[in-house]
């Protein structure tokens, strides 16, 4: 049984430049959340979806975030422009409504120079 | 609004002896509670998760209780073992959506 799925796990690029991290949630789940990590602010919910409708984006830093579900099994996040405080790890992770566990996939590390 | 705190941040143990890690956290109103481990470079695995009219979970050699009048959750590993070094990280959810507020977690060194 694949797990939730993250893709590239490893992403460099320039300041400026857009970024697109993709995910491929567990199938049959209905929740997805995307989180970001940093030694600073350790794990913050960015956004989350429910039956590919976003919730609640109110952790999204910036209007230079966003992200989509396109169906329920692909979304993608996306900052452009990128900037160095955007360097991080991204987590995506994936629940069903009848339960509340979480599965994560193992995140995308991200650096911007 | 709700913090989540973990103490200490770090703790190194000799193999065998039981673990306690402790979770606090600052509005009682909590839907549920979940325990993580993460290991270096990789995702978080989820451990045990407590539903906020239960007390206690368990798993193996993995016991989490929750005190939520108080505002406190505890991980217990029995006899750890060198593969139980990792992070542990607890993180509480406050509606039914399900979303998470993470504490730092603590970091574990067992020694052999």
């Amino acid at each position: 049984d694949a797990g939730v799925i993250q893709s590239p796990r490893h992403e460099v690029t320039e300041m400026g430049q857009e970024v697109t991290l993709r995910c491929k949630p567990i199938s049959g789940h209905d929740y997805l959340f995307w989180y970001r990590q940093t030694m600073m602010r350790g794990l913050e919910l960015l956004i989350y979806f429910n039956n590919n409708v976003p919730i609640d984006d109110s952790g999204m830093p910036e209007d230079r975030f966003s992200a989509k579900m396109p169906n329920a099994s692909f979304s993608t996040l996306k900052i452009q422009p990128s900037e160095p405080r955007d360097s991080a790890v991204y987590f995506c992770a994936s629940r069903r409504t009848a339960t509340y566990e979480q599965y994560f996939g193992p995140g995308t590390r991200l650096t911007v120079t | 609004k709700q913090e989540v705190t973990q103490i200490p941040a770090a703790l190194s143990v000799p193999e065998g002896e039981n673990l306690v890690l402790n979770c606090s956290f600052t509005d009682s109103a909590i839907y549920n509670l979940q325990w993580f481990r993460q290991d270096p470079g990789k995702g978080l695995t989820s451990l045990l998760l407590i539903q906020s009219s239960q007390r206690e979970q368990t798993s193996g050699r993995l016991n989490a209780s929750l005190d939520k009048s108080s505002g406190r959750s505890t991980l217990y590993i029995a006899a750890s073992q060198p593969g139980d070094s990792a992070t542990y990280l607890c993180a509480v959810s406050t509606d039914s959506w399900g979303k998470l507020q993470f504490g730092a977690g603590t970091q574990v060194v067992v020694t052999p």
